[in-house]
């Protein structure tokens, strides 16, 4: 079946910009998160969503980064005014429900670069 | 923290050779899950290791796990050209949140 997607797979944008990044998760999956990864580095944790519910928000870096899953199902990650240091690969992954499904499976990430 | 942190940062070796990759950790954890990332594949789950588990196989993966010294390993053995890769552990503490490091890259030279 098909996993998960994102798009753009690659986005710049001019400082000041804002941009929105799409994840599409495998259907069904009713948690999905957001991480950040930046050049040489782990991913680290930025959102959780269960269902519509965004139920963890801890690591989002600043109240420019917004992140929302409406229908439960496809969400967007909102970046508003970029920043050079906003430059990452931004990756999406989803889980399903199921007792003691912890596995989580990763969309190919989109590349933002700030210039 | 509950990051993971992976030793070594690099690794290369021949192809056939096994390759053994370290994981230390803070807290307590539910379990410890490793993933592989490519550039061909991006992220993928390998193996998970539960709190309560000491070893596990998967094909030519094991994983340990010793919770009293916080710390995990990950052997590959009879190494591929396709398993050059970066290598996270990533411990979860809760029951979603993951926590990588930054890696050992893993390099098999054909």
């Amino acid at each position: 079946g098909a996993g998960v997607s994102q798009s753009p797979r690659y986005k710049v944008a001019k400082r000041g910009q804002d941009v929105a990044l799409r994840c599409d998760p495998i259907s069904g999956h009713v948690s999905l998160f957001w991480y950040q990864q930046a050049l040489g580095q782990g991913p680290e944790f930025l959102t959780y969503f269960q269902n519509e519910a965004q139920l963890d928000k801890s690591g989002l870096p600043s109240d420019r980064f917004f992140a929302e899953r409406p229908e439960g199902s496809v969400s967007t990650l909102k970046i508003q005014r970029t920043q050079q240091e906003d430059s990452a690969v931004y990756l999406c992954a989803s889980r399903s429900r199921g007792s003691g499904s912890y596995e989580q499976y990763f969309g190919p990430g989109t590349r933002l670069t700030v210039t | 923290s509950q990051q993971g942190e992976e030793d070594p940062q690099a690794l290369s070796i021949q192809e056939g050779e096994n390759a053994t990759m370290n994981c230390s950790y803070k807290t307590s954890i539910n379990n410890l899950q490793w993933y592989r990332q490519n550039s061909g594949r991006g992220l993928v789950h390998l193996i998970l290791i539960r709190s309560n588990e000491r070893e596990k196989h998967s094909g030519r993966l094991r994983v340990t796990l010793d919770t009293s010294k916080k710390s995990s390993s990950l052997l590959i053995t009879a190494s591929r050209a396709a398993d050059t890769a970066s290598y996270f552990c990533a411990p979860l503490s809760s029951n979603y949140k993951l926590t990588f490091g930054k890696g050992t890259l893993l390099t098999v030279n054909p």
